[in-house]
């Protein structure tokens, strides 16, 4: 079984400062992928990334970045220069590459994050 | 393109009423899936469809819930005799194919669903 685990419930920070969102995860599987989802007041779930476990490489994609660390089983996110539009939920989540299994998606319970103006 | 469809996208019920949820999946992706998510348990999956096919059931809360898929596309979730706890968002994602779970899962909106 996996697990994914987001410590912070929610952060509130004031706009333009640099937030990192937790994730730690828990699986026995060797290889896996791990997302990012953003959430936000209206509630669709936004895709915002996909890593597999082969792939350590940190990923920036304008204010965003992503820190995939193997050794610490971490995929923390990162928003630099934060903005008010950040405001939303954020998950991230697992999946195993499980062949013929039937595994979804497991998620962390979710980080709030609230860009103060 | 169009992305992930739901409908209805808010259902109130009494208690003991049946309920289908509909998904209209993105053109072309053969995987779908749905989960459930409650403040109290967060995001569940409950079951996933290649084509047609759900290959695992386990995950689905109990046996008043099945779903359906059809002609490789709609997919049907339908709850019996809906109880409280079943109040959630039910969301459904759907994906290129289901290569192990490699594929992105794009979400559609979700439907509100609240028993009373």
């Amino acid at each position: 079984a996996q697990k994914v685990t987001q410590a912070q419930t929610e952060i509130s920070v004031v706009e333009k400062e640099d937030v990192t969102l937790d994730c730690v995860y828990e699986t026995r599987d060797t290889t896996y992928y791990l997302f990012w989802y953003k959430q936000p007041p209206s509630g669709e779930l936004v895709f915002l990334i996909r890593r597999n476990s082969f792939d350590e490489q940190n990923e920036i994609s304008g204010r965003y970045s992503w820190n995939f660390q193997k050794s610490t089983s971490s995929f923390n996110f990162t928003i630099t220069a934060s903005q008010v539009v950040d405001s939303a939920v954020y998950f991230c989540a697992l999946i195993p590459y499980s062949g013929g299994g039937a595994d979804g998606l497991t998620f962390g319970k979710g980080t709030h994050l609230i860009i103060q103006p | 393109g169009a992305g992930v469809s739901q409908s209805p996208s808010n259902k109130v019920t009494e208690k003991g009423k049946d309920v289908e949820l509909r998904c209209d999946p993105i053109s072309g992706h053969t995987a779908l899936y749905w989960y459930r998510q409650s403040l109290g348990q967060g995001l569940e999956f409950l079951i996933y469809f290649q084509g047609n096919s759900a290959p695992d059931k386990s995950g689905l809360p109990s046996d008043r819930f099945s779903a359906e898929r059809t002609g490789g596309s709609v997919s049907t979730l339908t709850i019996q005799r809906t109880q409280q706890e079943d109040s959630a968002v039910y969301l459904c994602a759907s994906s290129l194919r289901r290569l192990a779970g490699t594929e992105t899962q794009y979400f559609g909106p979700g439907t509100r669903l609240l028993v009373l």
